[in-house]
């Protein structure tokens, strides 16, 4: 089945315990990024990445950090959270046709992070 | 960047009504995408329309691109239609936007017994 597979569902951490939330992806998707949901704010990129070893700073990347190092897999990282990162994220991918943009994107299940 | 626009923002039904939630969108766009949004939070991809007509079950979605907007009708609703319903678009290749999914504020649903 084709799908977006993120870990963990639920997280509750500690003020500046680092974490990582890990995000994958069957499609051979070359685009992926991550979202965060925030209530009255809708989602926000975070970052993107183009392809392996491609990334760029999203619309709120502050905090964050992100590798790709193979295709499948595009983690989250956060080096030291604190409570305003508390969200719901996202992790998605799609198809990039060059010259033509992105088609279809797919959505992970969300990770429900709580950082207090 | 690039505006998009739903409405109603909230939306109650009895069960076995029909319903047109309206996208509006300010640019041109190669990708629109409709999502549900379930209690669980998990963001389930409806429809990538981002011309045309497409229909799956009691749910359809018809997309103008060059009046920049798109309809999603939902016939028969039921409870679990319940949630949050987002319209989200991205542009061509290029640009500090490059890919990225602009979305709505979103469509609350609910749809009573």
């Amino acid at each position: 089945e084709a799908q977006v597979t993120q870990n963990p569902r639920y997280l509750i951490t500690v003020t500046g315990k680092k974490l990582t939330v890990t995000c994958s992806q069957n499609m051979n998707h070359e685009y992926m990024s991550w979202y965060r949901q925030d209530p009255g704010l809708g989602l926000r990129q975070i970052y993107y990445s183009m392809n392996v070893e491609v990334t760029d700073k999203g619309d709120v990347p502050e905090g964050y950090k992100v590798s790709r190092k193979e295709k499948r897999n595009f983690p989250l990282i956060l080096e030291s959270p604190s409570p305003n990162q508390t969200s719901l994220y996202f992790c998605a991918s799609s198809l990039r046709m060059v010259g033509r943009g992105h088609w279809g994107y797919t959505f992970g299940s969300g990770t429900r992070l709580t950082v207090v | 960047g690039i505006q998009v626009e739903q409405s109603p923002p909230d939306l109650i039904l009895q069960e076995g009504a029909n319903s047109t939630l309206r996208c509006n969108f300010s640019d041109s766009v190669n990708n629109l995408q409709w999502f549900h949004q379930n209690p669980w939070g998990q963001l389930i991809n409806l429809f990538y329309i981002p011309s045309g007509t497409k229909q799956n079950g009691r749910l359809s979605a018809t997309t103008v691109a060059t009046e920049r907007y798109s309809l999603l009708y939902i016939s028969s609703s039921q409870t679990t239609d319940s949630g949050v319903y987002f319209c989200a678009v991205s542009k061509g290749a290029g640009g500090t936007s490059y890919g990225k999914l602009t979305f709505g504020q979103g469509t609350i649903l609910t749809v009573h017994p």
